[in-house]
């Protein structure tokens, strides 16, 4: 399995654009994180969906984020408009129910950089 | 405290023993994990315990857990330059898939 596959790998783009980010589970999995890491937070669950249907969205930090799993193999997580404080290494990670609970798989990651 | 805590940095010199230490927060967490994440990688999982068990050895690294205090270390025997990299400690909370990371602490291992 080629593992978890995120794009795009950087993003550099202005203050006011729109960003969407997207993510490729490990096939089989059913559960999805969007995790965001940053120098001064660490690593945030953002958002976590089982079989699609999102379970927790508690971290999003406020309503210019959104996040989509329109099938069992696609995710997106869109910023809109984006700000200078969104910049940080966006991180999805899948975990299969049948697995190590709590044996998360995660991508490369995506460095947004929001100017 | 509501947060996993672990200390930022640790350096130790090539061929020493590293000791990562950990804080967690839920005492009904079933396992509690160690990742480690390479420069320009995502976390990997490095090792587990399940909250039953005191310790657990593989190769060179040992786990410890103190349920009575929810600490959890990670020990690195003969740690070497390939192990610098940032290692977080994380807990299942409430036994569900909503996983708790430390902050992290990033390893400097000098020649």
């Amino acid at each position: 399995d080629a593992g978890v596959i995120q794009s795009p790998r950087h993003e550099v783009t202005e203050m006011g654009q729109e960003v969407t980010l997207r993510c490729k589970p490990i096939s089989g999995h059913d559960y999805l994180f969007w995790y965001r890491q940053t120098m001064m937070r660490g690593l945030e669950l953002l958002i976590y969906f089982n079989n699609n249907v999102p379970i927790d969205d508690s971290g999003m930090p406020e309503d210019r984020f959104s996040a989509k799993m329109p099938n069992a193999s696609f995710s997106t997580l869109k910023i809109q408009p984006s700000e200078p404080r969104d910049s940080a290494v966006y991180f999805c990670a899948s975990l299969t129910g049948g697995g190590i609970a709590g044996e998360l798989f995660f991508g490369e990651g995506s460095r947004l950089t929001v100017l | 405290g509501e947060d996993v805590e672990q200390s930022l940095f640790l350096s130790v010199r090539e061929g020493d023993s590293s000791v990562i230490n950990c804080t967690y927060t839920d005492s009904s967490s079933t396992y509690l994990y160690w990742y480690k994440q390479e420069p320009g990688a995502g976390l990997q999982l490095l090792t587990y315990i399940f909250s039953n068990m005191d310790m657990k050895q593989d190769q060179r690294l040992t786990v410890l857990l103190n349920k009575k205090d929810k600490h959890l270390s990670l020990r690195i025997a003969d740690t070497q330059t390939g192990d610098s990299a940032i290692y977080f400690c994380a807990e299942s909370i409430g036994g569900n898939n909503d996983m708790r990371f430390g902050a992290g602490t990033r390893l400097t291992v000098k020649p």
